[in-house]
């Protein structure tokens, strides 16, 4: 049973505008959240993570935005630019709960920016 | 910067043979893992150390098994590859929640091995 679901299999956005990847979490034990992006042949990279203590974290172009009662994430990339065109995953981790560490991964969605 | 290594990055294997794959880090990580990537599926977790000589099962460990004996170094098993064993497989590790500083849940990823099993 997927416990980080990322209902969007896909997403097109032109340059320059506002890219929003959107998650979605079951466990209430869930206390951090990353964000991976991954290109073609390669391994997922880190891009971002926020604590449940917090409901916003900026870096640069990408902002992750947290709404614990809803139990939702996005990600905001502005602006778009065509190098990130990748595929994203978004992830959760309950910390010192039973799961020793793992991350728990979404089915990814695939971000094409077109010029 | 982390860097994590997998032995090969293409590897072609016959069906019934057993396969080895490689996977070190050089950050004195204490967690490493063993994930599968397939088409629309996303990442698929198939075993987990979190320290030398421990191991856990993940969501799909059937068919595999795996090694740790050094810290550095987590290996994969496919004891009889099968057809439906081709994949991108993909190791990672992570300092773990005994760092004791900030979270230590942030994995790091390798290139991954593209298997096929004919």
């Amino acid at each position: 049973d997927q416990q980080v679901k990322q209902n969007s299999p896909s997403l097109s956005v032109q340059e320059g505008r506002i890219s929003i990847l959107n998650c979605d979490y079951t466990n209430s034990m869930f206390d951090y959240f990353l964000w991976y992006k991954k290109y073609p042949a390669e391994g997922p990279t880190f891009l971002i993570s926020i604590s449940s203590i917090k409901d916003k974290n900026e870096d640069g172009r990408f902002t992750v935005f947290l709404n614990k009662s809803a139990k939702h994430l996005s990600l905001h990339i502005v602006p778009s630019q065509p190098g990130d065109s990748a595929v994203y995953f978004c992830a959760a981790s309950a910390g010192r709960g039973s799961t020793l560490g793992r991350l728990y991964f979404g089915r990814g969605t695939q971000l094409t920016v077109w010029p | 910067d982390v860097k994590v290594t997998q032995s090969s990055r293409y590897l072609v294997k016959r069906t019934g043979e057993k396969v080895f794959l490689e996977c070190v880090q050089d950050m004195d990580h204490e967690n490493m893992f063993w994930y599968r990537q397939d088409p629309g599926l996303g990442l698929r977790l198939i075993y987990f150390s979190y320290d030398v000589k421990m191991k856990e099962k993940g969501d799909i460990p059937e068919g595999y098994s795996v090694s740790r004996e050094k810290k550095e170094r987590f290996s994969l098993i496919l004891e009889s590859a099968s057809t439906n064993q081709t994949s991108m497989y993909l190791c990672a590790s992570s300092l773990g929640l005994t760092s004791g500083e900030g979270r230590g849940e942030t994995q790091y990823f390798g290139p991954g091995t593209r298997l096929l099993v004919l």
